[in-house]
């Protein structure tokens, strides 16, 4: 079974920086694409970051590029969000996903972490 | 940006009724349209890919069409537990964008 179990999230003040952090299990992690997606409170989903199986390519909307930074660790099958210079609208539930085949889609969502950025 | 417009905004179902969901991208994603349903409190959940293509777990019941700018997903019989957000979302350039939802409720 397919888990990704999302941590790291919490209160933060604006400017300053946070790293989420994706454990994965069930699957055998170096062979898929990873995402990140969010979500505002009481708003709609937006992708953030999206990192090939080997970590070499990564992809960002503008909203966050030069901000945050998508990694992964292959041999703890982990994914991280590294969020710098956050701001108030970055304020959101922070998902881990897979994507799947030609990863332009989520095949399997995580919980989320909630991320607060207030002063 | 590919922006995906959903209609209705929020939509009163009574159960066993069959019900489409639009959704209308700014320009052409092909058949790159993804459906996902979110229930209260709960992640995400894919439901159809690449426009129609089943999702194995999904029941049935739900299915997708369209091509190019307008797609429709269907519900053939709601049931109570379709009671749900509806969000579909474009992988055919980046960056990756998802419509603003459409919510299912009682009627």
């Amino acid at each position: 079974e397919v888990q990704l179990v999302e941590s790291g999230g919490g209160l933060v003040q604006p400017g300053r920086s946070l790293k989420l952090s994706c454990a994965a299990s069930g699957f055998t992690f170096s062979n898929y694409y990873m995402a990140w997606v969010r979500q505002a409170p009481k708003k709609g989903l937006e992708w953030v970051a999206t990192i090939s199986t080997s970590g070499s390519r990564t992809y960002y909307p503008d909203s966050v590029k030069g901000r945050f930074t998508i990694s992964r660790d292959n041999a703890k099958s982990s994914l991280y969000l590294q969020m710098n210079s956050l701001k108030s609208e970055d304020t959101a539930t922070y998902y881990c996903a897979r994507h799947q085949g030609s990863p332009n889609w989520f095949a399997y969502w995580g919980q989320g972490t909630l991320v607060t950025v207030s002063s | 940006d590919v922006v995906l417009t959903q209609s209705p905004a929020t939509l009163s179902v009574t159960p066993g009724e069959r019900i489409s969901l639009s959704c209308r991208a700014s320009e052409s994603v092909d058949t790159y349209l993804h459906w996902y349903q979110q229930k209260p409190n709960e992640s995400p959940r894919l439901l159809i890919k690449y426009a129609s293509q089943s999702i194995s777990g999904i029941p049935s019941r739900f299915s997708g069409s369209g091509s190019g700018t307008d797609f429709t997903l269907s519900i053939n019989g709601v049931e109570l537990e379709d009671l749900s957000i509806y969000y579909c979302q474009q992988g055919n350039s980046l960056p990756y964008t998802f419509g603003a939802g459409t919510k299912l409720e009682l009627k």
